[in-house]
């Protein structure tokens, strides 16, 4: 059964600095996506950033990386130079594909609940 | 363009009453999808319409309908409240062939 663990209930990172966010996923479908979505306080979901299987680049987006290890299972995101503003909760999640091609339907992981200390 | 928009933002509802949670979104989006989020479970899926005309169940379909009136509405009812539907409840709809999804500011409900 696909599924998504997110390891890390909360995290502290200083202002200014680098934190990594761990995602692993299981799957025996060759053909996914990953995707990362911040919910702050105020509780709307926002997209940050996809990862498809077979790009063979990390993707990026502006201060978001997405550390991707196929053989491993993980697609970390990385947050670079992180603001006051990054504090919120962190969803990875992991696109279903079920017969006959892709249902389109999301599955999520628990969520790694991140705070910046000025 | 507001993207996906959800009605009513909050709710109490007494066990045993029912009531209907509409979603729209303006993007001309096929696919759009229910979600409830409780503490520490992340975001679980209830219903799901991959296009106009067609649902699906989802993870958690238990005590809850849907109705996809149109291309741009898709409505969660709940028929019989029970306090294990006290949830925070999302309305999503898909975006590009990577199949990100845009959710909607969400519904806080509370059954007492």
């Amino acid at each position: 059964a696909q599924k998504i663990t997110q390891t890390q209930p909360g995290m502290f990172v200083q202002e200014k600095e680098a934190v990594t966010l761990d995602c692993t996923y299981d799957t025996s479908d060759p053909s996914y996506g990953l995707f990362w979505y911040k919910q702050p306080s105020s509780g709307e979901m926002i997209f940050l950033i996809y990862q498809g299987s077979y790009d063979q680049q990390n993707a990026t987006e502006g201060r978001y990386s997405l550390n991707f290890q196929k053989a491993r299972k993980s697609a970390n995101l990385v947050i670079s130079a992180s603001q006051l503003g990054d504090s919120a909760m962190y969803f990875c999640a992991m696109r279903e594909k079920g017969y006959g091609g892709a249902t389109n339907k999301l599955i999520f992981g628990t969520g790694t609940l991140l705070a910046v200390q000025p | 363009n507001a993207g996906v928009t959800q009605t009513p933002k909050f709710q109490v509802l007494k066990t045993g009453q029912s009531m209907t949670l509409q979603c729209a979104q303006d993007m001309n989006h096929n696919s759009m999808y229910w979600y409830r989020q409780d503490p520490g479970m992340g975001l679980r899926l209830i219903y799901y319409s991959a296009s106009e005309g067609t649902t699906d169940k989802g993870e958690v379909p238990n005590g809850y309908n849907v109705s996809r009136l149109n291309k741009r509405e898709f409505s969660l009812r709940l028929e019989s409240a029970a306090p294990s539907q006290t949830s925070v409840y999302f309305c999503a709809s898909r975006g590009t062939d990577m199949g990100e999804q845009y959710f909607g500011p969400g519904t806080r409900l509370t059954v007492t």
